[in-house]
């Protein structure tokens, strides 16, 4: 079974000042990472994946995340937040083989003060 | 190409009560997955249905059911409802059994139970 601890339910920033997302996960076998995230009242957006290939993944919008198995950690990270990155984000693992069992973190909500 | 999509937004139950939720999956996918949210938690798998058939379940009691129809749209029943029923249940598609990694989220449909 897999699990994601996502260790900040809440994360206060200013605008343009970095931000970093903390996520850690448990599995027994090799899996994929996912981050989405959901604005208020919709639903989940894949924001970026690790597959396999080079550990650091990046998203259209200036998102990063470094997958680091040794640490079991994938961090998200963005060098200078905006108004709009103001969402919950969670992290998600899945076994890289099988059926898309896709377990989520807690959730982190993000505030981005202007 | 449409997204996916989910009726009703909202709804009230009491105890007691059925309640039957849809889902439309995203043109081409033939995997539907459904997933309950409770307020301030990350999204919990119930079940994920591939070609009409359920293809892996989560911890849930089998008042939780499910169908998927040949046009690939699902429904999700819960018998007996309980308050702690209360909650956003996200439907997700994808495109194959397979692991491929990406969920398309529909918006959900809030359950309330009195």
């Amino acid at each position: 079974a897999q699990s994601v601890t996502q260790l900040d339910s809440q994360v206060p920033v200013f605008e343009e000042a970095p931000v970093e997302l903390r996520c850690n996960y448990s599995s027994s076998v090799s899996v994929y990472l996912f981050w989405y995230v959901q604005y208020p009242n919709q639903g989940l957006q894949l924001l970026l994946k690790y597959l396999s290939g080079s550990t650091l993944v990046e998203s259209i919008n200036g998102f990063e995340a470094e997958f680091n198995k040794s640490q079991t950690s994938f961090h998200l990270r963005k060098p200078s937040v905006h108004i709009s990155d103001t969402a919950e984000y969670f992290c998600a693992v899945t076994p890289s083989g099988g059926y898309q069992k896709v377990t989520f973190g807690t959730g982190t909500k993000l505030q981005v003060i202007p | 190409e449409t997204g996916v999509t989910q009726s009703p937004t909202h709804l009230i139950k009491t105890r007691g009560q059925q309640v039957t939720l849809r889902c439309s999956s995203q043109s081409g996918h033939n995997t539907v997955s459904w997933y309950q949210q409770a307020l301030g938690q990350g999204p919990q798998f119930i079940f994920q249905y591939y070609r009409e058939e359920e293809n892996g379940r989560g911890n849930f009691p089998p008042r939780f059911s499910g169908l998927q129809f040949p046009n690939y749209s699902s429904e999700l029943n819960v018998n007996a409802l309980e308050l702690d029923d209360s909650a956003l249940y996200l439907c997700a598609s994808s495109l194959e059994k397979a692991n491929t990694g990406e969920l398309f989220f529909g918006e959900g449909s809030r359950l309330t139970v009195l």
